[in-house]
């Protein structure tokens, strides 16, 4: 079955630096989205994209994040100058678009724990 | 509006009984309700969805109920096995490409 891959599984990073989180989505999905989850809470919208750009963005997204599709597989979070309070596990999720019948459901990568130090 | 309720924070069951999770929502617009399980360390996997068409909706050991009036949905595990071990978020959503709505998430556990 296809499925979402993520890398790295684990990033651990400065504050201030900068991070790019990969993601892959599944080959004939036309959406993809970026989900983040603080340890044991709830799962957060960050950003969706379609058609090579963003569709709907959370007050999360603030102008330290960026995505990007630099080609036709990959889908990249940026944060540009990471903070304590970025320390989460970030999911990447696509969706099929194409049923007449409205929403398709959102399949998820198994995550990028980002620890900021 | 934009939120998804959900409880309870936690539920804890012997193997064989039947954990309910209920969810709750305020946007009329929202019009798909899936249900996540994740377990520790793994993303979220789909597990059953449905939409407001119907009130019930059943897949293996998994039921939905859903009441439109009220808007408020919930989840059903028949016949719980330790393997059921995990949390579970209730979402919603409304209109193609429309962002996702996650509940907090209840964390079940299944006692042997």
């Amino acid at each position: 079955e296809p499925e979402v891959t993520q890398t790295p599984s684990h990033q651990v990073t400065q504050m201030g630096q900068e991070v790019i989180l990969r993601c892959v989505p599944i080959s004939n999905h036309l959406y993809f989205y970026w989900y983040r989850q603080i340890l044991g809470q709830k799962v957060e919208f960050l950003v969706s994209f379609y058609n090579n750009e963003i569709s709907e963005k959370s007050e999360i997204f603030d102008d330290q994040f960026s995505v990007e599709r630099p080609d036709g597989s990959n889908f990249t979070l940026k944060i540009r100058s990471t903070k304590l309070e970025d320390s989460a596990m970030y999911f990447c999720a696509s969706s099929e678009l194409g049923t007449r019948s409205g929403n398709s459901p959102l399949h998820f990568g198994n995550g990028t724990r980002l620890t900021v130090t | 509006q934009q939120q998804v309720k959900q409880s309870p924070q936690s539920l804890i069951v012997q193997k064989g009984g039947i954990p309910i999770i209920n969810c709750a929502y305020e946007n009329t617009a929202f019009d798909y309700f899936p249900w996540y399980q994740q377990f520790p360390g793994k993303g979220p996997a789909l597990l059953i969805a449905i939409r407001p068409d119907v009130s019930e909706k059943k897949e293996g050991r998994f039921t939905i109920s859903f009441n439109k009036s009220a808007k408020q949905f919930s989840l059903h595990i028949m016949d719980s096995q330790p393997g059921d071990s995990a949390t579970y978020f209730c979402a919603a959503s409304g209109g193609y490409g429309q962002n996702f709505v996650f509940g907090p998430g209840t964390r079940l556990s299944v006692l042997p």
